[in-house]
């Protein structure tokens, strides 16, 4: 099984709201990603749990904040975003990290921010 | 700067025919090297992976790439497309991101459309 889920499917919410998106997999993987994706282009890595810490974040504004409660699950909560953070995020889960193991992506969030 | 590189914004193929999706890399040491698919408001789904070892991969839905490393190219084929096969097709390769560790990083993306 290589299954990822990802919960909603859809989102719309205001600038001023505060929601979070879901993330699940039962591989036993240790790594788990969330990605940003635009329409037509490839996906954008905003942060990656290695063994439950967060080893990266490229960079992302604070209003995205990852949690990852346990080797299974993880979160990402949004708070004041702004109507440019629409996309696709993504989840993802690989073996490890560290870029060599097959990453399995979830069908991920559509996210609108009015 | 470690990447890869989806020449073609879009291919077009007739069903049953052979069909290619280039991609080249640019990497210091052994390169890692994958291709996912992606459908219509679908999340990534992965078709092969080279690491080492044979230089044609196969991999998922009878798609098989290969690695030329004089020509620093993986290019994707499939010897007879099928109108299902009508999707975006991501290269990606392992690289060092800007926080010092290493993940994938994607090409553009290259829009596969069969036509029956």
């Amino acid at each position: 099984d290589t299954e990822v889920t990802q919960t909603p499917k859809h989102l719309v919410m205001g600038m001023t709201n505060k929601k979070s998106l879901k993330c699940e997999q039962h591989m036993g993987h240790r790594a788990m990603y969330w990605y940003k994706q635009k329409a037509k282009k490839p996906p954008e890595l905003m942060f990656v749990y290695s063994y439950e810490k967060l080893s990266i974040n490229e960079s992302v504004p604070s209003r995205f904040s990852p949690e990852c409660p346990n080797s299974s699950l993880l979160n990402l909560h949004l708070h004041a975003l702004q109507p440019e953070d629409s996309a696709l995020y993504l989840c993802a889960s690989s073996q490890v990290a560290g870029g060599f193991e097959t990453q399995y992506f979830g069908p991920g969030t559509r996210l609108l921010v009015l | 700067a470690q990447s890869v590189a989806q020449p073609e914004d879009q291919v077009n193929v007739a069903e049953g025919n052979p069909l290619t999706v280039k991609c080249t890399y640019s990497v210091s040491g052994n390169p890692y090297l994958f291709w996912y698919v992606q459908y219509p408001n679908r999340g990534l789904q992965f078709l092969l992976k080279y690491i080492t070892g044979d230089n044609l991969v196969k991999g998922s839905y009878g798609f098989e790439a290969e690695f030329n490393k004089s020509q620093t190219s993986f290019h994707l084929k499939k010897p007879s497309a099928l109108v299902s096969d009508s999707a975006l097709y991501f290269c990606a390769v392992r690289a060092l991101s800007g926080a010092g560790s290493y993940q994938l990083t994607f090409g553009k993306g290259t829009k596969l459309s069969v036509i029956p």
